[in-house]
């Protein structure tokens, strides 16, 4: 247990529908980072939330928003959902000096 | 601009070492990361090196950086089995997110 938790670890929904994806960050991370995994794409960085604020913005389209509340859990909003939008999505989390990320085990998306 | 570069695949004999390679072009790289996925799985650190240094161990895994030719390699000693996962590098630059290569899938074979 890496001490990052993501839920639900699997999702199947129908395109045009909407989705969230939630993330616990390790206990005394203050940022939360999100990251598409897909095949044809590699890993993909989303979005970076410090302390809940928006930090960092990548490659997110504007059909997919993130937040992160007063207690650090972070989520991630997708919708419209399009059959391309089928992909891992993970959830890290780091401390402000720290060296790397600890990531969670992924929400496996599946739009049909 | 950031772009991490890797080849995709790697075939090893067990007890064999593997070397992965990765190419960056950030030069204001502060760490770069080496990251193991093994199937179903989440992203596992396995080491970093800051950029001044030019070499890390850490048992079986050694580090190589050439900061000039913005070259990363991992080397994996006595490669074994459980050691078949994808292995991904990562480099951060002067803001806290990383950028990750297209990682590199190492299959050991007995």
């Amino acid at each position: 247990d890496s001490g990052v938790t993501q839920t639900p670890k699997h999702l199947i929904t129908a395109t045009g529908q909407r989705v969230t994806l939630r993330c616990s960050p390790r206990s005394g991370d203050l940022s939360v980072y999100w990251y598409q995994q897909s095949l044809d794409q590699g890993l993909q960085f989303l979005i970076q939330y410090y302390n809940g604020e928006e930090r960092a913005k990548g490659n997110i389209l504007e059909r997919f928003s993130a937040q992160q509340f007063p207690d650090l859990h972070s989520e991630l909003n997708l919708s419209s959902l399009e059959l391309g939008d089928s992909a891992l999505y993970f959830c890290a989390s780091s401390q402000t000096d720290s060296n790397g990320y600890t990531f969670g085990s992924g929400t496996r998306l599946t739009v049909v | 601009g950031e772009d991490v570069e890797q080849s995709l695949f790697l075939s090893v004999r067990e007890g064999d070492s593997s070397v992965i390679n990765c190419t960056y072009t950030d030069s204001s790289s502060t760490y770069l990361y080496w990251y193991k996925q093994e199937p179903g799985a989440g992203l596992q650190l396995l080491t970093y090196i800051f950029s001044n240094m030019d070499m890390k161990q850490d048992q079986r895994l050694t580090v190589l950086l050439n900061k000039k030719d913005k070259h990363l390699s991992l080397r994996i000693a006595d490669t074994q089995t459980g050691d078949s996962a994808i292995y991904f590098c990562a480099e951060r630059g002067n803001t806290d997110k990383l950028i990750f290569g297209t990682g590199t899938r190492l299959q050991v074979f007995p």
